[in-house]
């Protein structure tokens, strides 16, 4: 069975800071990677998702990951943080061809100060 | 185009008791599944419905079940209710391919007393 880590639990950044959050996944073959977030009082949204291709994968809102099949990571970044970037970010991983069985991180809390 | 809906959005129950949840998929999204949201445990796959039919399932007890119907609209029931079931429900629709990616609904706020 497939596993996910998010070692951040909650990050705080000011305004204009860069952001990298850390997802690691553990599962013997090929993965689609995924990042959801979940504002206050919002349901989960889809920032980006990777199938396969250019490991370099951009979603909305700026922000990007990078699949490293070697280190078997998904971590997520963002250059410049808005304080509206404040939410909940989800890492979730399926084996290939099954994106419809997610295994979620535990979360990391982004709280950008203004 | 109208997202994923679930009903009702918030439930009060007490031990023992059973209850249903219901999800409305995204218009011509046949496949439904259900996750369990605590702070302890984070978001957990229960099960996944396509064409009526179960497909996959999580490891949950037998006490939690689900169904398809024909418009793809599913339900969740959960007998005997504990108060480790406490928890939000988030139903996700998406295309039948393992290709596409999941929307999520709202989600119903279950506390059981």
């Amino acid at each position: 069975a497939q596993s996910v880590s998010q070692h951040n639990h909650h990050v705080i950044l000011s305004e204009a800071a860069s952001l990298e959050l850390g997802c690691n996944y553990s599962y013997g073959g090929t993965v689609n990677l995924f990042w959801y977030v979940q504002y206050p009082g919002q349901h989960l949204q889809l920032l980006l998702k990777y199938f396969s291709g250019d490991p370099l994968v951009k979603g909305i809102k700026g922000f990007e990951a990078e699949f490293i099949k070697s280190k078997f990571s998904f971590n997520l970044r963002k250059p410049s943080v808005q304080w509206s970037d404040t939410a909940e970010y989800f890492c979730a991983v399926t084996p290939s061809g099954s994106a419809r069985q997610l295994t979620f991180g535990s979360g990391t809390q982004l709280t950008v100060l203004p | 185009k109208a997202g994923v809906t679930q009903t009702p959005r918030y439930l009060i129950k007490t031990r023992g008791q059973q209850v249903t949840l219901s999800c409305s998929p995204i218009s011509g999204h046949r496949s439904v599944s259900w996750y369990q949201q605590t702070p302890g445990q984070g978001l957990q796959f229960l099960f996944e419905y396509f064409s009526e039919t179960q497909r996959n399932k999580g490891n949950f007890p037998g006490r939690f079940s689900g169904r398809q119907f024909s418009n793809s609209r599913s339900e969740m029931n959960v007998s005997t209710l504990e108060l480790g079931d406490s928890a939000l429900y988030l139903c996700a629709s998406s295309l039948p391919s393992g290709y596409n990616e999941q929307f999520f609904g709202p989600g119903t706020r279950l506390t059981v007393l």
